[in-house]
């Protein structure tokens, strides 16, 4: 199956500076790439996705990028604020077959924006 | 209504209970999904169904038993919990092979 891994587990960064945290994925046939953010006691809420068509995509201050050769895919954050701090987790998704798809997380990174 | 409901928000049972969670969306989407996650942990897949049909178990132990009585509802059927069965559960949701939204989770407690 589908394995995910995700570095660093940890990121301490000042406010303003930038943040990016790298994944591997091993299965070629993985197509989608969504990156989740998760506040303490919250759901995980989407930020920002990429599908294996695409090399690059951006939204304000977070961007991601996905070398399909590499199988790897980084978010960046760009001009960190505080409230940025959480858990992101990368994940890597292709279809179940049956509709729906199989998403399989990495092991999460935990962001700290220090003022 | 761009959100996914779960209910209870909390709940502690004990290994003799049977309980149940419960999981709406009226997104219209076709995909909804069960998930468990552990403390400092990434969510874990346990099912999937696609058009009210299980399409996926990824051989969760027969005491979870999953139920999807219609396009809006996803129910979780536990008995005969144990204690590592603790964690938070999730609900999501996707069109198709889309972004997944998830709900806010019940915290089970197993003791």
């Amino acid at each position: 199956g589908e394995n995910v891994e995700q570095h660093p587990s940890t990121l301490s960064v000042q406010e303003g500076d930038s943040a990016v945290i790298k994944c591997t994925y091993s299965d070629s046939a993985s197509n989608y790439f969504p990156w989740y953010k998760q506040e303490l006691g919250k759901r995980p809420q989407l930020i920002i996705d990429i599908r294996s068509n695409v090399g690059e995509k951006k939204d304000q201050r977070i961007a991601v990028t996905l070398n399909k050769t590499a199988k790897h895919f980084s978010l960046h954050i760009t001009e960190t604020q505080p409230e940025d701090s959480a858990v992101y987790f990368c994940a890597a998704s292709k279809p179940s077959g049956g509709g729906g798809n199989k998403l399989t997380f990495g092991t999460g990174t935990q962001l700290k924006v220090e003022l | 209504d761009t959100e996914v409901t779960q209910t209870p928000k909390h709940l502690v049972m004990g290994m003799t209970n049977k309980k149940s969670l419960k999981c709406e969306q009226h997104m219209g989407h076709r995909a909804m999904y069960w998930y468990k996650q552990k403390a400092k942990k990434p969510p874990e897949l346990m099912f999937v169904y696609s058009y009210e049909k299980l399409s996926i178990n990824e051989s969760v132990p027969s005491r979870f038993s999953p139920e999807c009585p219609n396009s809006s509802l996803l129910n979780l059927h536990l008995h005969a919990l144990q204690p590592e069965d603790s964690a938070l559960y999730l609900c999501a949701s996707s069109q198709a092979e889309g972004q997944q939204f998830f709900g806010p989770g019940t915290r089970l407690t197993v003791l």
